[in-house]
Formats: structure tokens, C-alpha cells, sequence
């Protein structure tokens, strides 16, 4: 069965510092592993897409790892602000999808205090 | 920040009553489906269409349906809302193929109560 499991399930930090978001998952065949913020009643906005030649993509503050073979994501978060504070959902593509359907894990909720 | 649009955004509504979550996409996506989405859960894929008169069922069975009859649209309907439908709807389109699959903008969801 296709999963996608994230860990810590929340977090709490101080502005100003760094994080790092796991991610592990089970899909195959593998297609690409995405990061996306979801603010509070908002739909999710996609950070970084990351294919199985890619180990690493960074965008701004946030910087994801893949790694293929043990079937690990981390996102990490540098220099932590209040904006910050969303859910942060991991979500892989399968190989064989045609259709681009995607599978999704819980999140994990960071909530960043001043 | 991608122009896929949702309303009503927030609904509260008795049992029984008919309703429609409206959804529409200004990119020209022919793609598009509707997640559900309890708090603290995953996302769960229940309609998504290839495009204009494709409508499929998605892994999680949903007593809605949905309609596609324009390219930008693609409406979602209870026919008898019950308070087991009261969640999060997300609404979601993709056309362009990026790093091998499609990339899946989302619009702002709609937080059905159904009292």
C-alpha cells in the first residue's frame, strides 16, 4: 500500500530558528516527492518538487533533501518567522500516474512564537 | 499564486438541503480535482476529471458528484447534505508537466458544516 508518513506530527519553535520536517514513504513506483505549505484554511501552495536524480532544491528559506534509496525527505526550514506557522504536507507521485494523482501525508503543524 | 477560485468559502447549512461548491480555473487546466480534507488528516482524492465530459470517481468514496462541462469549471454537488459530509472541500487543477508529472495548484477550499 501506497503511504506517506511525516514526522514530528507538530512543532513548536522560536523565531529566528532553524527546523527540519521528515518525511518517509512507501509509493512506487516513485515519480517525484513535493513539499507544500498549507496556511490555515487556505489550500496547500508547493515549495519544491524534487524528481529521483534530485537530492537536493532549495527555495529561499527552505531547503528539501530526497534521498531515493532509503526513501527519506527532510525539509528544512532556515531563520524561522511568524509566517512560517502552517502545515507543511509531503506529498509523492507515483510512477504509473498518467493523471498526476498524488498521495499525501498528514503534515506536520509548525508554529513559530516571537 | 495561481488563479483557481472557490466558493462559497466557508457554508453552513442544514440536513437535507441541496448544495453545489462551485470551483473554477483561469489557466486552461484540462485537469482538475476535488480533495477532501478533515482537520489533522491527509488529503483524499474523491472526483477528478481529464477534462471537458470526464468525470471519475477518486479513492475515497464520496456521496457528491460533479459535472464538467466547461473547461473552467468544475462544480461539486450533495444532493441531501448529512453531517458526515461537514470537512474541508479542496479544489485542484494541473496542465503543465513539470519535473515528469503535473504540478497540482489548489484553490482556498471550502469548510462545509452541515448542523
Amino acid at each position: 500500500k501506497n503511504q506517506v508518513e511525516q514526522s514530528p506530527q507538530s512543532l513548536i519553535i522560536l523565531e529566528g530558528k532553524n527546523c527540519t520536517l521528515q518525511c518517509n514513504y512507501t509509493v512506487s513506483p516513485f515519480s517525484n516527492l513535493r513539499w507544500y505549505k498549507q496556511d490555515t484554511g487556505r489550500g496547500p501552495v508547493s515549495l519544491t518538487i524534487m524528481t529521483f536524480s534530485e537530492n537536493t532544491k532549495s527555495n529561499g528559506r527552505y531547503t528539501a533533501t530526497l534521498d531515493a534509496d532509503t526513501k527519506q525527505s527532510s525539509l528544512h526550514i532556515t531563520a524561522s518567522q511568524l509566517s512560517d506557522s502552517a502545515s507543511y504536507i509531503c506529498v509523492v507521485s507515483d510512477r504509473g500516474s498518467t493523471l498526476g494523482r498524488l498521495y499525501f501525508g498528514r503534515g506536520t503543524q509548525l508554529t513559530v512564537w516571537p | 499564486e495561481a488563479d483557481i477560485y472557490q466558493t462559497p468559502r466557508y457554508l453552513v447549512i442544514g440536513t437535507g438541503k441541496k448544495i453545489t461548491l462551485e470551483c473554477s480555473q483561469t489557466m486552461g487546466h484540462d485537469k482538475m480535482y476535488w480533495y477532501q480534507q478533515d482537520p489533522g488528516m491527509e488529503l483524499h482524492l474523491i472526483h477528478y476529471s481529464y477534462g471537458v465530459n470526464s468525470t471519475e470517481k477518486g479513492d475515497l468514496s464520496s456521496e457528491s458528484t460533479v459535472s464538467r462541462i466547461r473547461t473552467e469549471h468544475f462544480p461539486l454537488t450533495l444532493e441531501s447534505a448529512r453531517p458526515s459530509h461537514t470537512s474541508q472541500y479542496l479544489c485542484a487543477s494541473s496542465g503543465l508537466r513539470t519535473s515528469a508529472s503535473y504540478e497540482q495548484y489548489f484553490g482556498p477550499g471550502t469548510r462545509l458544516t452541515v448542523t
